[in-house]
């Protein structure tokens, strides 16, 4: 069974400039949930999406959005680029309540100058 | 969602079996505790998960005392691949995966 897969893998914007990532789950998983690695903040909670409508949601500015499709298959957006924002971007899937466990996929690496 | 508490770092030597301790006081009755793992710049690997009983896989024992307020991640025979940090998590009823800074894990040759 194939893993969770982001596109692209490597990503290098300018500030003020907006970002599409994409991730597509593990096939049968509904759960999709998107975190932010950086140095200073470690691993943190974006969002998750579980049958196209965000169920739970972190504490970022709404500048991070996301959505789910029906097949699953999520994107995250973030506008107006701001050079906080270079971090790597995780995309974990699962088939959701109560088979929580998170499979994760190998992030999407930002960079912005 | 409980807090988890876990030390920064461990050593082990290789061959050797690792017990990385956790602490989760304020979980509650029907709060699974999931392990994960980071090898540097990978996305987090899922290791084990338990409610209340002991449970073993291929990688992982997990180890959760009968108050369910701690647990012990037992690798049996520690490689220097499992070099990486181990993050304890308490989602609660939600599937919010909150992780904290982990235990970063030296295996010594």
């Amino acid at each position: 069974k194939a893993g969770v897969t982001q596109t692209p893998r490597y990503l290098i914007k300018t500030r003020g400039q907006q970002v599409t990532l994409s991730c597509s789950p593990i096939s049968g998983h509904r759960s999709v949930s998107w975190y932010q690695q950086t140095p200073g903040q470690g691993l943190q909670f974006l969002f998750e999406y579980f049958s196209e409508t965000q169920r739970n949601k972190g504490n970022f500015p709404g500048r991070f959005s996301g959505r789910q499709f029906s097949n699953s298959r999520s994107e995250m957006n973030v506008s107006t680029l701001e050079l906080g924002d270079s971090a790597l971007y995780l995309c974990a899937s699962s088939f959701g309540v109560p088979y929580n466990e998170q499979f994760f996929g190998p992030g999407t690496r930002l960079t912005v100058l | 969602d409980a807090k988890t508490t876990q030390p920064p770092s461990m050593d082990c030597a290789e061959g050797r079996a690792a017990n990385l301790p956790c602490n989760h006081s304020t979980i509650s009755g029907n709060e699974y505790v999931y392990w994960y793992r980071q090898i540097h710049s990978q996305g987090p690997q899922y290791i084990i998960h338990g409610l209340k009983n002991n449970e073993t896989n291929e990688m992982a024992s997990l180890i959760i005392t009968e108050d369910r307020k701690s647990s012990t991640l037992i690798l049996p025979h520690a490689t220097l691949r499992d070099t990486a940090v181990y993050y304890c998590i308490a989602p609660g009823s939600g599937n919010q995966f909150y992780f904290g800074t982990g235990t970063s894990l030296t295996v010594i040759p």
